[in-house]
């Protein structure tokens, strides 16, 4: 159980256009989503949380207007990369959280399998 | 602010044991993952800790002191498939966000 799969899994797209990524939890309902990004070499960097039906909250530093996320449904979150320029070139993780049940406080989070984009 | 440190690259021989070190300073605490990480791949997740002492898990285990806002995971009887960043994550309270520690990049060498 608990799988998170991400479309596309890669993707290569022109300096100016606008990329959708689709994260899905596919067998169970995620109270939360995440979006991260990682460039080579890097760690995860947390780019913004969203819940269910309300605003994505970002992080520092991100610009919502450019990272666009919508949060329709339990198990449906999608990432739009606006108008992208090759330094948005980065692989793109999303992970899907819930609280594990019977184990108190816990929170985990499962990672769908990262999208790789590449704007040239 | 939030901060989690780990050494960036470590080398390890096949058949060793290695300890990778994680300390941090967040708002906040509900827990602390490690997951292992091949190039290009999401992170699998290895092990979770909430209170102080070792947990184990065949031949990874992992430790924390909260007090000290200090973590290691020990892999033992290295193989060559262990060749992998590995992350340190600590789950803030409240948000349960996590926070991502810079990794660890472990080489096996035969």
């Amino acid at each position: 159980g608990a799988v998170v799969s991400q479309h596309p899994s890669w993707v290569i797209c022109k300096s100016g256009t606008s990329v959708k990524i689709e994260c899905r939890s596919l067998d169970f309902q995620a109270t939360t989503m995440f979006w991260y990004r990682q460039f080579p070499k890097q760690s995860l960097m947390l780019m913004a949380t969203s819940n269910e039906g309300s605003k994505a909250t970002y992080e520092q530093g991100v610009e919502k207007d450019k990272f666009l996320i919508n949060h329709a449904s339990l198990t449906l979150s999608t990432l739009t990369v606006t108008s992208a320029h090759p330094e948005d070139s980065s692989f793109y993780i999303c992970s899907a959280g819930t609280p594990q049940s019977g184990t108190s406080g816990r929170y985990e989070q499962y990672f769908g399998p990262g999208t790789r984009l590449t704007v040239t | 602010g939030q901060n989690i440190d780990q050494p960036t690259e470590m080398t390890a021989t096949e058949g060793a044991i290695v300890q990778i070190n994680c300390t941090y300073q967040t708002s906040g605490f509900n827990g602390l993952f490690w997951y292992q990480q091949h190039a290009g791949e999401a992170p699998t997740f290895l092990s979770y800790n909430v209170l102080d002492g070792l947990e184990e898990k065949g031949r990874f285990s992992s430790f924390l002191s909260r007090s000290k806002g200090y973590s290691y995971l020990l892999l033992k009887e290295l193989q060559m498939k262990d060749s992998a960043s590995y992350l340190c994550a600590v789950s803030t309270s409240g948000t349960y966000k996590y926070i991502f520690g810079t990794g660890t990049r472990l080489k096996v060498l035969a």
